[in-house]
């Protein structure tokens, strides 16, 4: 079956310095990767994918993903935290077995605190 | 460009009555999601819909709770006779189709609150 995890609750960063937010995964077949970001008392916003390709993914906010094959790892990254940064992130898998395909299940999520 | 839209965005129960939540996913998007989300846990995946057709609803409870997705009209998650322990915040989320690399675009919640 796939899962995520999300090894840290929290990550504390300075703003200015980079910040690096874990995610492994276990999947069978091709992984399907994402990570997405919720503000308090919003919806999920979608920061990143990785299908295929490059292993660095580029997404919004100046957010970047490194996808690790042999580590079972997708790590989302920032060179340089903002204060606004401070959010939740969450790492998710696509479902792509079974009759679930196309769920996306969902590490618990990290709470990522910039402090200026 | 309206994106998943979902309402209400707030809604408030006695214990015993009715919750109805809509969700009308991105314009092109034929697939929608329900997930769950409890006070300071993560999200839990509910249900999964396509046009007059449950996919898989493995993650719906076995009572009280159903969903649909008619031919016209928004996604439907309906509570029936609330208990205290449904308050939570409801996503709706939507995706073109169900190929794996498909984006799946979140709405912005509905707050339950059982009184």
């Amino acid at each position: 079956a796939q899962s995520v995890a999300q090894p840290e609750d929290q990550v504390n960063v300075a703003e200015g310095n980079p910040l690096t937010v874990k995610c492994t995964y276990s999947v069978s077949g091709n992984p399907y990767l994402f990570w997405y970001v919720q503000y308090p008392n919003r919806g999920l916003q979608f920061l990143l994918k990785y299908i295929t390709g490059d292993n660095l993914v580029k997404g919004s906010y100046g957010f970047e993903a490194e996808f690790n094959k042999s580590q079972t790892s997708f790590h989302l990254k920032k060179p340089s935290a903002l204060v606004s940064d401070s959010a939740l992130y969450f790492c998710a898998v696509r479902d792509n077995y079974g009759g679930s395909q196309g769920n996306l299940i969902f590490g618990k999520g990290t709470k990522l605190s910039v402090k200026p | 460009n309206a994106g998943v839209m979902q309402n209400p965005r707030h809604l408030v129960r006695r214990r015993g009555q009715e919750a109805r939540l809509r969700c009308s996913p991105m314009k092109g998007h034929s697939h929608v999601y329900w997930y769950r989300q409890l006070p300071e846990e993560g999200l839990k995946f509910m249900v999964y819909l396509q046009k007059e057709n449950i996919i898989d609803e493995s993650g719906m409870p076995k009572e009280r709770f159903s969903a649909e997705f008619p031919k016209e009209g928004p996604s439907i998650l309906r509570i029936q006779q609330v208990v205290r322990g449904d308050s939570a915040a409801y996503f709706c989320a939507s995706s073109p189709g169900r190929q794996p690399g498909n984006t799946i675009y979140f709405g912005e919640g509905s707050w339950l609150t059982v009184v």
